[in-house]
């Protein structure tokens, strides 16, 4: 099993959609939670931090479920510059220094 | 700001040959890694560096060194070069606070002929 899983996707939705991802995480002693966001042949760019209690930014809004180890992020009114792969993210071990990275869902915002 | 800075941005080697990446940060961060990722793939970590002095292996670290001499620089060398080990690198950075999030570099796109 890997320890962060998402579903690959791709998503295909039209401008103005609302969607979302989720990811689970197998360790549950992980303590820190962030969503990058990736665009073809680019670096990862931090999108949010996940918090327990629920976060928004925006359009964006993001949730962590840890009784259930899953992390969702809920894009409301896309865009067409949305598109591209949204990344899960989880730190574990001391200190939160070990960071795995999910294989990324794409998305793909159509007009 | 600089932020994280990977060079060359793209080079072509044959087999066997040797090379280093270069990757630096101007942050004064403490950790930093270097991950590889392959077409439809997430990232996977090579090596990486708590501190000046201090390396440690990842998830697929053979074929790799590296070293961390000062703060700010964090070479990976690839010893003798295989076609498997064409890939993008990431180089990142963050501080040595608990649970912060890693601040990448524009990558290295690398083949191996």
């Amino acid at each position: 099993r890997k320890e962060v899983e998402q579903d690959p996707g791709p998503f295909n939705v039209p401008e103005g959609a609302t969607v979302a991802f989720n990811c689970t995480y197998s360790n549950s002693a992980s303590q820190s939670f962030f969503w990058y966001r990736q665009d073809c042949r680019k670096e990862p760019k931090l999108l949010m931090s996940v918090y327990s209690s629920g976060n928004e930014d925006g359009r964006f809004t993001a949730q962590l479920n840890r009784a259930s180890q899953y992390i969702s992020l809920l894009i409301r009114d896309s865009k067409l510059s949305d598109s591209a792969t949204y990344l899960c993210v989880v730190n574990e071990g001391t200190g939160g220094f070990k960071t795995i990275f999910g294989a990324g869902t794409r998305l793909f915002v159509k007009a | 700001n600089a932020g994280v800075t990977q060079t060359p941005k793209f080079q072509v080697l044959k087999t066997g040959q040797s090379m280093t990446l270069q990757c630096a940060q101007d942050m004064n961060h403490e950790y930093m890694s270097w991950y590889r990722q392959d077409p439809g793939m997430g990232l996977r970590l090579i090596h990486y560096s708590v501190g000046a002095g201090i390396t440690d292996q990842g998830e697929v670290p053979n074929g790799y060194n590296v070293s961390r001499s000062t703060t700010e620089d964090f070479p990976l060398r690839l010893l003798s070069a295989a076609p498997s080990q064409t890939s993008v690198y990431f180089c990142a950075s963050r501080t040595g606070t608990a649970n912060q999030p890693q601040h990448f570099g524009d990558g290295t796109r690398l083949s191996i002929l």
